[in-house]
């Protein structure tokens, strides 16, 4: 089945730096990579996704760029906020719409 | 519209005992499905449903767990003879359908067995 990993587990950044986030994914036939954002007691909200047919994605602050050969994706947020502060979940869909996440990155902003 | 809810919002049981959490999905949307998240870990994949059919039940843990969606709307997830083991947030999640990859999550039911 579909393996991820994600890096780092924990991220501290000081307000308006940038932050990225790495995950690598073991199935070939993954084709759709969602981000998630949750807050501490919260639902996971979707912030991001890219599907297998594009290398790169921004919305505003967020980006994500996929290498399909390499079989990683990572997000970047840039200029960031305290309301940034969060735990990052990548994720890998493949077959039958079967999502696997990562461990999560628990994401400190400093103001 | 209305989002996904789940109920109960918290649930405490006994071991032993048998408990069904409930997951009402967006209207409209076809695709639902069940997750497990323990604490600092990421959401863990139970079982999907297309319709009233379950698509992919390959993530639940062993036979106490079973879930229903007899009118391909509403959801139950009922595990049997719960473990303290199964003490965790159960996330339930909804998508269009089939080719629509965006999941709307529900708030979730955290369920603690003592």
């Amino acid at each position: 089945g579909e393996n991820v990993e994600q890096h780092p587990s924990t991220l501290s950044v000081q307000e308006g730096d940038s932050a990225v986030i790495k995950c690598t994914y073991s199935d070939s036939a993954s084709n759709y990579f969602p981000w998630y954002k949750q807050e501490l007691g919260k639902r996971p909200q979707l912030i991001i996704d890219i599907r297998s047919n594009v290398g790169e994605k921004k919305d505003q602050r967020i980006a994500v760029t996929l290498n399909k050969t390499a079989k990683h994706f990572s997000l970047h947020i840039t200029e960031t906020q305290p309301e940034d502060s969060a735990v990052y979940f990548c994720a890998a869909t493949g077959g039958y719409q079967k999502v696997t996440f990562g461990t999560g990155t628990k994401l400190q902003v400093i103001p | 519209g209305a989002g996904v809810s789940q109920t109960p919002s918290n649930k405490v049981t006994e071991k032993g005992k048998y408990v069904e959490l409930r997951c009402d999905p967006i209207s409209g949307h076809t695709a639902l499905y069940w997750y497990r998240q323990s604490l600092g870990q990421g959401p863990e994949f139970l079982i999907y449903f297309q319709g009233t059919g379950a698509a992919d039940d390959s993530g639940l843990p062993n036979d106490r767990f079973f879930a229903v969606r007899p009118e391909g709307s509403v959801s139950t997830l009922k595990i049997q003879r719960t473990e303290r083991g199964d003490s965790a947030v159960y996330l339930c999640a909804s998508s269009f359908g089939q080719g629509a990859y965006e999941q709307y999550f529900g708030p979730g039911t955290r369920l603690t067995v003592t």
